[in-house]
Protein backbone atom coordinates (compact mmCIF):
# COMPACT_ATOMS: atom_id res chain seq x y z
CA UNK A 1 0.00 0.00 0.00
CA UNK A 2 1.11 3.25 -0.96
CA UNK A 3 1.56 5.95 2.14
CA UNK A 4 2.70 9.10 2.11
CA UNK A 5 3.67 11.05 5.57
CA UNK A 6 4.26 14.17 5.63
CA UNK A 7 6.04 16.17 8.69
CA UNK A 8 7.60 19.51 9.67
CA UNK A 9 4.69 21.57 10.05
CA UNK A 10 3.50 23.63 12.23
CA UNK A 11 3.26 27.95 13.48
CA UNK A 12 6.09 29.75 11.68
CA UNK A 13 6.82 33.12 12.17
CA UNK A 14 6.89 36.07 8.69
CA UNK A 15 10.34 35.96 7.37
CA UNK A 16 11.21 32.41 8.85
CA UNK A 17 12.25 29.23 6.96
CA UNK A 18 10.89 25.73 7.76
CA UNK A 19 11.67 22.46 6.06
CA UNK A 20 8.84 20.04 5.64
CA UNK A 21 9.56 15.94 5.31
CA UNK A 22 7.49 13.25 3.73
CA UNK A 23 8.63 9.81 4.19
CA UNK A 24 6.93 7.47 1.41
CA UNK A 25 6.41 3.62 1.75
CA UNK A 26 5.08 0.73 -0.35
CA UNK A 27 6.40 1.42 -3.38
CA UNK A 28 10.29 1.85 -4.75
CA UNK A 29 10.52 5.80 -3.83
CA UNK A 30 13.68 6.47 -6.65
CA UNK A 31 11.22 5.12 -9.45
CA UNK A 32 9.02 8.21 -9.40
CA UNK A 33 8.80 11.78 -10.00
CA UNK A 34 7.26 13.44 -6.55
CA UNK A 35 5.59 16.63 -6.27
CA UNK A 36 4.03 19.11 -3.44
CA UNK A 37 0.92 20.65 -3.85
CA UNK A 38 -0.92 23.12 -1.35
CA UNK A 39 -4.25 24.20 0.02
CA UNK A 40 -5.04 27.38 1.22
CA UNK A 41 -7.82 28.07 4.14
CA UNK A 42 -10.03 28.95 1.54
CA UNK A 43 -9.42 25.87 -0.37
CA UNK A 44 -7.50 27.04 -3.31
CA UNK A 45 -5.33 24.32 -4.36
CA UNK A 46 -1.77 25.09 -5.53
CA UNK A 47 0.65 22.95 -7.34
CA UNK A 48 4.37 24.26 -6.15
CA UNK A 49 6.60 21.84 -7.66
CA UNK A 50 8.16 18.20 -8.75
CA UNK A 51 11.41 16.57 -8.87
CA UNK A 52 12.45 13.89 -11.07
CA UNK A 53 13.05 10.65 -9.58
CA UNK A 54 16.99 10.80 -9.46
CA UNK A 55 16.32 14.15 -7.86
CA UNK A 56 18.11 15.52 -11.15
CA UNK A 57 15.59 18.08 -11.87
CA UNK A 58 12.68 20.50 -10.78
CA UNK A 59 10.14 22.59 -11.56
CA UNK A 60 8.82 24.89 -9.56
CA UNK A 61 5.67 27.37 -9.79
CA UNK A 62 7.12 30.72 -11.15
CA UNK A 63 5.80 32.51 -7.84
CA UNK A 64 7.12 30.45 -5.62
CA UNK A 65 10.79 29.46 -7.47
CA UNK A 66 12.98 31.89 -5.38
CA UNK A 67 11.72 30.67 -1.97
CA UNK A 68 10.94 27.37 -2.35
CA UNK A 69 13.25 24.43 -2.51
CA UNK A 70 12.39 20.68 -3.51
CA UNK A 71 14.80 17.99 -2.60
CA UNK A 72 15.01 14.32 -2.13
CA UNK A 73 16.86 11.36 -0.61
CA UNK A 74 16.08 7.97 -2.27
CA UNK A 75 18.02 6.21 0.43
CA UNK A 76 15.48 7.37 3.10
CA UNK A 77 12.99 7.42 0.75
CA UNK A 78 12.07 10.78 1.84
CA UNK A 79 10.75 13.91 -0.27
CA UNK A 80 11.23 17.41 1.80
CA UNK A 81 10.40 20.77 0.96
CA UNK A 82 12.40 24.05 2.07
CA UNK A 83 10.41 26.98 2.38
CA UNK A 84 12.39 30.49 2.92
CA UNK A 85 11.35 33.71 3.78
CA UNK A 86 7.32 32.44 4.43
CA UNK A 87 4.52 34.89 4.32
CA UNK A 88 1.47 35.03 5.68
CA UNK A 89 -0.10 33.96 2.28
CA UNK A 90 2.34 30.80 2.28
CA UNK A 91 -0.26 29.57 5.27
CA UNK A 92 -1.92 26.00 3.90
CA UNK A 93 -1.82 22.60 4.09
CA UNK A 94 1.03 20.93 2.48
CA UNK A 95 0.34 17.88 0.59
CA UNK A 96 2.97 15.52 -0.58
CA UNK A 97 2.02 13.15 -3.68
CA UNK A 98 3.66 10.83 -5.94
CA UNK A 99 2.79 11.63 -9.30
CA UNK A 100 1.92 9.79 -12.39
CA UNK A 101 0.10 12.10 -15.08
CA UNK A 102 -0.30 14.13 -12.59
CA UNK A 103 -0.61 14.16 -8.64
CA UNK A 104 -2.07 10.31 -8.12
CA UNK A 105 -1.32 9.27 -4.60
CA UNK A 106 -1.53 12.51 -1.92
CA UNK A 107 -0.29 11.90 1.48
CA UNK A 108 -2.74 13.29 4.45
CA UNK A 109 -1.20 16.70 4.41
CA UNK A 110 0.82 19.00 6.95
CA UNK A 111 -0.70 22.32 8.52
CA UNK A 112 1.81 25.61 7.98
CA UNK A 113 0.49 28.49 9.55
CA UNK A 114 2.87 31.50 8.99
CA UNK A 115 1.88 34.36 11.79
CA UNK A 116 3.62 36.14 14.28
CA UNK B 1 -0.77 30.37 -17.68
CA UNK B 2 -3.68 28.37 -18.28
CA UNK B 3 -6.62 29.32 -16.50
CA UNK B 4 -9.20 26.31 -15.17
CA UNK B 5 -12.70 27.46 -14.72
CA UNK B 6 -15.14 24.82 -12.58
CA UNK B 7 -18.89 25.16 -12.90
CA UNK B 8 -21.17 25.07 -10.99
CA UNK B 9 -18.96 25.88 -7.69
CA UNK B 10 -22.15 24.06 -5.95
CA UNK B 11 -24.13 21.23 -6.90
CA UNK B 12 -27.04 20.24 -5.13
CA UNK B 13 -28.72 16.82 -6.82
CA UNK B 14 -30.44 13.60 -5.41
CA UNK B 15 -29.29 10.32 -5.16
CA UNK B 16 -29.90 8.36 -7.92
CA UNK B 17 -29.58 11.39 -10.12
CA UNK B 18 -26.75 11.54 -12.90
CA UNK B 19 -24.81 14.89 -12.08
CA UNK B 20 -22.16 16.50 -14.88
CA UNK B 21 -19.56 18.65 -13.40
CA UNK B 22 -17.96 20.63 -15.83
CA UNK B 23 -14.22 22.42 -16.20
CA UNK B 24 -13.09 24.77 -19.22
CA UNK B 25 -9.84 25.70 -19.76
CA UNK B 26 -8.04 29.11 -21.12
CA UNK B 27 -6.86 27.29 -23.47
CA UNK B 28 -6.65 23.74 -25.25
CA UNK B 29 -4.63 20.84 -22.65
CA UNK B 30 -5.15 18.21 -25.24
CA UNK B 31 -6.63 16.00 -22.72
CA UNK B 32 -4.17 16.19 -19.98
CA UNK B 33 -7.66 16.77 -17.29
CA UNK B 34 -7.45 14.95 -13.89
CA UNK B 35 -10.47 15.21 -11.52
CA UNK B 36 -9.58 14.48 -7.88
CA UNK B 37 -12.36 14.28 -5.14
CA UNK B 38 -11.63 15.75 -1.36
CA UNK B 39 -14.11 14.54 0.96
CA UNK B 40 -14.22 16.99 3.98
CA UNK B 41 -11.18 17.00 6.28
CA UNK B 42 -9.71 14.30 3.77
CA UNK B 43 -6.51 14.50 1.37
CA UNK B 44 -7.46 14.82 -2.05
CA UNK B 45 -8.18 11.54 -4.16
CA UNK B 46 -7.67 10.88 -7.84
CA UNK B 47 -10.54 9.76 -9.66
CA UNK B 48 -9.39 10.24 -13.30
CA UNK B 49 -6.88 11.22 -15.10
CA UNK B 50 -5.77 11.93 -18.30
CA UNK B 51 -9.21 12.91 -19.30
CA UNK B 52 -11.00 9.24 -18.99
CA UNK B 53 -8.89 6.91 -17.03
CA UNK B 54 -10.46 5.09 -14.14
CA UNK B 55 -8.11 5.53 -11.14
CA UNK B 56 -7.85 1.82 -9.76
CA UNK B 57 -10.61 1.27 -7.08
CA UNK B 58 -12.75 4.00 -8.40
CA UNK B 59 -16.42 3.09 -8.85
CA UNK B 60 -17.73 2.48 -12.26
CA UNK B 61 -20.61 5.14 -11.62
CA UNK B 62 -17.66 8.08 -12.05
CA UNK B 63 -16.43 8.28 -15.38
CA UNK B 64 -14.71 11.40 -17.98
CA UNK B 65 -15.11 13.07 -21.32
CA UNK B 66 -14.11 16.20 -23.08
CA UNK B 67 -11.35 17.50 -25.41
CA UNK B 68 -9.57 20.59 -26.13
CA UNK B 69 -10.59 23.38 -23.99
CA UNK B 70 -14.31 21.12 -22.25
CA UNK B 71 -14.17 18.70 -19.83
CA UNK B 72 -17.18 16.99 -17.78
CA UNK B 73 -17.25 14.74 -14.54
CA UNK B 74 -19.85 12.51 -14.88
CA UNK B 75 -21.64 10.55 -11.92
CA UNK B 76 -24.31 8.40 -13.39
CA UNK B 77 -26.30 7.23 -10.34
CA UNK B 78 -25.31 9.68 -7.38
CA UNK B 79 -24.53 7.90 -3.94
CA UNK B 80 -24.53 9.67 -0.53
CA UNK B 81 -20.80 9.00 -0.33
CA UNK B 82 -20.44 11.04 -3.33
CA UNK B 83 -20.64 14.03 -1.56
CA UNK B 84 -17.33 16.21 -2.30
CA UNK B 85 -16.08 18.80 -3.61
CA UNK B 86 -14.03 17.81 -6.92
CA UNK B 87 -11.37 19.54 -8.79
CA UNK B 88 -10.04 18.99 -12.12
CA UNK B 89 -6.36 19.42 -12.99
CA UNK B 90 -4.52 20.33 -15.80
CA UNK B 91 -0.76 19.07 -16.71
CA UNK B 92 -0.32 19.83 -20.11
CA UNK B 93 1.73 23.00 -19.62
CA UNK B 94 2.14 24.70 -16.07
CA UNK B 95 -0.03 22.72 -14.15
CA UNK B 96 -3.20 23.72 -12.27
CA UNK B 97 -5.96 23.30 -10.25
CA UNK B 98 -9.65 24.44 -10.86
CA UNK B 99 -11.66 25.94 -8.01
CA UNK B 100 -13.83 23.19 -6.93
CA UNK B 101 -17.16 22.26 -7.22
CA UNK B 102 -18.92 21.25 -4.26
CA UNK B 103 -21.72 18.58 -4.53
CA UNK B 104 -23.89 18.08 -1.95
CA UNK B 105 -27.45 15.63 -1.15
CA UNK B 106 -30.77 17.43 -1.37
Amino acid sequence: EVQLVESGGGLVQPGASLKLSCVASGFTFSDYWMSWVRQTPGKTMEWIGDIKYDGSYTNYAPSLKNRFTISRDNAKSTLYLQMSNVRSEDTATYYCTREYYGPHYWGQGVMVTVSS
Amino acid sequence: DIQMTQSPSVLSASVGDRVTLNCKASQNINKYLNWYQQKLGEAPKLLIYNTNNLQTGIPSRFSGSGSGTDYTLTISSLQPEDVATYFCFQHNSWPAFGSGTKLEIK
